[in-house]
């Protein structure tokens, strides 16, 4: 039974591009959340997709926006790229989009804007 | 800012004693979870405490939650170098937000 999967792993952009990543969430979630992690932080909350609609939403610009398919899983997708959009991007999934199961995590991708 | 704060930012400890973590958090919350990370990987869940519980166990785990106090503390039994990661609590809302402190390192030397 395969965990949650992030595609890429790394990627390398340049400033104002624009970068789209992957998540396929665990087999029979139908939650999908992404967080933000600056090194040395935790994950920050950037949105949760259940029934894929948006159904919450951290702090983050307009920039940062995604999409949830028929099949549960999501792409992240940040325009007009910065030098501090530079983290590790986390995917977890979960059984119900109420908070009470665990969240399950991918492996991340690491995102380095020059 | 973050909802839930891990303190200490950082433990070292030999094998075998235990560890101490503790986290304290500002509004109320439905239920408070704890992960760990390993270095470049993804977090991985130990234990999901209730508002209404007081403590909870797993294997060599024990978490507790003073909801008068808004904290929380993750205790590792006979601590091994595996345990080695950082470790976060993340606050859980009513309406299903998890906010995530900035973790504390724990270091154990063999």
């Amino acid at each position: 039974d395969a965990g949650v999967t992030q595609s890429p792993t790394h990627l390398i952009k340049t400033r104002g591009q624009q970068v789209t990543l992957r998540c396929s969430p665990k087999s029979g979630h139908d939650t999908v959340s992404w967080y933000q992690q600056a090194l040395g932080q935790g994950p920050q909350f950037i949105f949760q997709y259940y029934e894929e609609e948006e159904r919450q939403r951290g702090n983050f610009p307009d920039r940062f926006s995604g999409h949830q398919f028929p099949n549960y899983s999501s792409e992240l997708n940040v325009n007009a790229l910065l030098l501090g959009d530079s983290a590790l991007y986390l995917c977890a999934s979960s059984l119900s989009w109420t908070g009470n199961q665990p969240q399950h995590f991918g492996d991340g991708t690491r995102l380095s804007i020059l | 800012s973050q909802q839930g704060e891990e303190d200490p930012q950082a433990l070292s400890i030999q094998e075998g004693e235990n560890a101490t973590m503790n986290c304290s958090y500002k509004t109320s919350i439905n239920n408070l979870q704890w992960y760990r990370q390993n270095s470049g990987r993804g977090l991985v869940h130990l234990i999901l405490i209730r508002s209404n519980e007081r403590e909870k166990h797993s294997g060599r785990l024990r978490v507790t939650l003073d909801t008068s106090k808004k904290s929380s503390s993750l205790l590792i039994t006979a601590s091994r170098a595996a345990d080695t990661a950082s470790y976060f609590c993340a606050t859980v809302t009513n309406a299903g937000k998890s906010t995530f402190g900035d973790g504390t390192t724990l270091t154990v030397k063999p």
